[in-house]
């Protein structure tokens, strides 16, 4: 049973420059959410996305934006990239809520 | 805005102690979660609490949820060096579909 796949898996971008991150939840798994891990720190909720919309969003601005496709897998979009916008990126889907999340292993981009 | 504070951020101990990790908050959560992390990789679910006072035990892993449903604890019992990681707690809950996480502990158990 695949859990969820993010893809790539590591990233090097340029200041001022947009990057697209993709996620495939796991089996089973309808809604999909993205956090930003900075090291040494707790993951930081960015969105979640069930139905193909927006549900929550997190104090992140504008730049951050997402997608969810009609087979629930996601797409988050950075524009205008900034040095500070280097961390691990974490998708991760669930079914329902109190059940837990599976997360991915990840996307570490680093802006330069 | 909900907080979770997680003590100690740091932890070194040696193969065979135990030890206990502590995650409160001034708000409510309908569940609390516990993931391990390691280098490189996501966090792994280890388990979700959900009801006020709940105990759960996972071989050597005991996670208890606070009465009140703010805070949690975690005891590893004769830790292993296989053990370490990042543990993080993470809150769910009230009009929120977010998971708010604390910073976590980061284990490190010495042969």
């Amino acid at each position: 049973d695949a859990g969820v796949t993010q893809s790539p898996t590591h990233l090097i971008k340029t200041r001022g420059q947009q990057v697209t991150l993709r996620c495939s939840p796991k089996s089973g798994h309808d809604t999909v959410s993205w956090y930003q891990q900075a090291l040494g720190q707790g993951p930081q909720f960015i969105f979640q996305y069930y139905e193909e919309e927006e549900r929550q969003r997190g104090n992140f601005p504008d730049r951050f934006s997402g997608h969810q496709f009609p087979n629930y897998s996601s797409e988050l979009n950075v524009n205008a990239l900034l040095l500070g916008d280097s961390a691990l990126y974490l998708c991760a889907s669930s079914f329902r809520e109190g059940y837990g999340y599976t997360f991915g292993s990840g996307t570490r981009l680093t802006v330069v | 805005t909900q907080l979770l504070e997680q003590s100690p951020q740091f932890l070194s101990i040696q193969e065979g102690e135990n030890l206990t990790v502590y995650c409160n908050s001034s708000s409510v959560f309908s569940s609390l979660q516990w993931y391990r992390q390691e280098p490189g990789e996501g966090p792994v679910l280890l388990v979700t609490v959900v009801t006020g006072g709940e105990v759960k035990k996972l071989k050597r892993l005991t996670f208890q949820f606070g009465d009140a449903r703010k805070d949690s604890s975690l005891h590893i019992t004769a830790a292993q060096p296989g053990d370490t990681g990042l543990y993080l707690c993470a809150g769910e809950g009230g009009s929120n579909y977010k998971l708010t996480f604390g910073k976590g502990t980061l284990l490190t158990v010495n042969p």
